[in-house]
């Protein structure tokens, strides 16, 4: 079966930094995205891509996030000056079209901003 | 706006007995209802949706729109199903994104 792979599986990083979270998407899906999930809390949306492009974002992705898809196969997010209180679980998610079948999600990457 | 809420964060049962995790929702429209599990350490995987009224693993869920419910409920627990079991929202007015609730970490004890 088909997966989303994220890397790194944890990522320790230092008030300040940028980090790079990367993510192969599912081969034929179009539409990609990334959640957040702080210790004890909800998953949340942060954005959706679509077309080489931000389709939607919620309030939680300021200007210190980005995304990028380099290469036609990863699917980056980017924090440029990391917060202690970035530290979470990012989950990558992508699916094949607008709808939910076959929406699904990787394994996720815990950062831990130090 | 949409919100999703799961009451209980843990739930403990014995193998055997009967388990109901609860899910209510609010939002506005027709929406459409998950059930997403996560096991440890493993990804979130989804376990059912309302649309497709199937069993999965003997969990069922009924979305009830008059109590804005879509509780899960399986008669007979099992060790396996030990994990963490998330309910999430989607919709027209949300776009392709899902609302999740926090989740509710359930224990089978043999």
């Amino acid at each position: 079966e088909p997966e989303v792979t994220q890397t790194p599986s944890h990522q320790v990083t230092q008030m300040g930094q940028e980090v790079i979270l990367r993510c192969v998407p599912i081969s034929n899906h179009l539409y990609f995205y990334w959640y957040r999930q702080i210790l004890g809390q909800k998953v949340e949306f942060l954005v959706s891509f679509y077309n080489n492009e931000i389709s939607e974002k919620s309030e939680i992705f300021d200007d210190q996030f980005s995304v990028e898809r380099p290469d036609g196969s990863n699917f980056t997010l980017k924090i440029r000056s990391t917060k202690l209180e970035d530290s979470a679980m990012y989950f990558c998610a992508s699916s094949p079209g607008q709808g939910f079948w076959g929406y699904t999600f990787g394994s996720g990457t815990r950062l831990t901003v130090v | 706006a949409q919100r999703v809420t799961q009451p209980e964060k843990l739930l403990s049962v014995f193998k055997g007995a009967p388990v109901e995790l609860k899910c209510n929702y609010s939002y506005s429209g027709s929406p459409e209802l998950f059930w997403y599990v996560q096991y440890s350490r493993q990804r979130l995987q989804l376990l059912l949706r309302h649309i497709s009224r199937e069993s999965i693993k003997g969990f069922t869920a009924d979305l009830n729109k008059g109590e804005t419910s879509f509780h899960l409920k399986k008669p007979f627990a099992q060790e396996e199903d030990s994990a963490m079991y998330y309910c999430a929202l989607s919709g027209r007015n949300t776009g392709n994104q899902f609302y999740f609730g926090t989740g509710t970490s359930l224990t089978v004890i043999p």
